[in-house]
């Protein structure tokens, strides 16, 4: 059962164009959620975050809007560079166990390889 | 500020044996979580202390284990291990658990199992 959902498992962008990842989740108790960015052979670097009481976030080249009534969220990143090409990973986490009081865990999606061509 | 530390970086193990993998949080997070990276699977939550206990634990077998310092650092042990344990461990680390929380990954440590 895949909570989150990345549908694309690749995307190719031309430099200083947009790039948009898109992220679908099914658990309405997720309330939090995260993008990181991963090179081969390394961790993932946060990003950016978004939670539940917002629809946008911004910070500098990279837009995460989040749409509650379709349970998807999306990170725009404008302009896009050759040094943004690496793989994309959204997360969700929230009070998903009952009683549960922690946001220590993440459930990621399976990650989208971003590709921007110079 | 150092980031997560995670020892050793890169290891080989041979089926049946058992292998300890180290975390250092960021300084000031009380808060480490272990995650498996594999192809097939992706990335996979394993477990999650805080200030030395276990807050929240994935569906792993018990042959996966892991425990938190009073200085916050941590390990996870697998025992018996398995050619299906070829993987990447992610240890994380946050500040704490609540609401909000942004988590920051080490480098992993990559265990090959023969």
């Amino acid at each position: 059962d895949q909570q989150v959902k990345q549908n694309s498992p690749s995307l190719s962008v031309q430099e200083g164009r947009i790039s948009i990842l898109n992220c679908d989740y099914t658990n309405s108790m997720f309330d939090y959620f995260l993008w990181y960015k991963k090179y081969p052979a390394e961790g993932p670097t946060f990003l950016i975050s978004i939670s539940s009481i917002k629809d946008k976030n911004e910070d500098g080249r990279f837009t995460v809007f989040l749409n509650k009534s379709a349970k998807h969220l999306s990170l725009h990143i404008v302009p896009s560079q050759p040094g943004d090409s690496a793989v994309y990973f959204c997360a969700a986490s929230g009070r998903v166990e009952a009683g549960g009081t922690s946001y220590g865990k993440l459930t990621f999606g399976q990650g989208t390889i971003l590709t921007v061509h110079p | 500020k150092a980031g997560v530390t995670q020892t050793p970086r890169y290891l080989i193990k041979t089926r049946g044996q058992q292998v300890t993998l180290s975390c250092s949080p960021i300084s000031g997070h009380r808060s480490v979580s272990w995650y498996q990276q594999t192809p097939g699977q992706g990335l996979q939550f394993l477990f999650e202390y805080f200030s030395e206990t276990q807050r929240n634990k994935g569906n792993f077998p018990g042959r996966f284990s892991g425990r938190q310092f009073s200085n916050s650092r941590s390990e996870m042990n697998v025992s018996t291990l398995e050619l299906g344990d070829s993987a990447l461990y992610l240890c994380a680390s946050s500040l704490g658990t609540g609401y909000g929380n942004t988590i920051y990954f080490g480098e992993g440590s990559w265990l090959t199992v023969v």
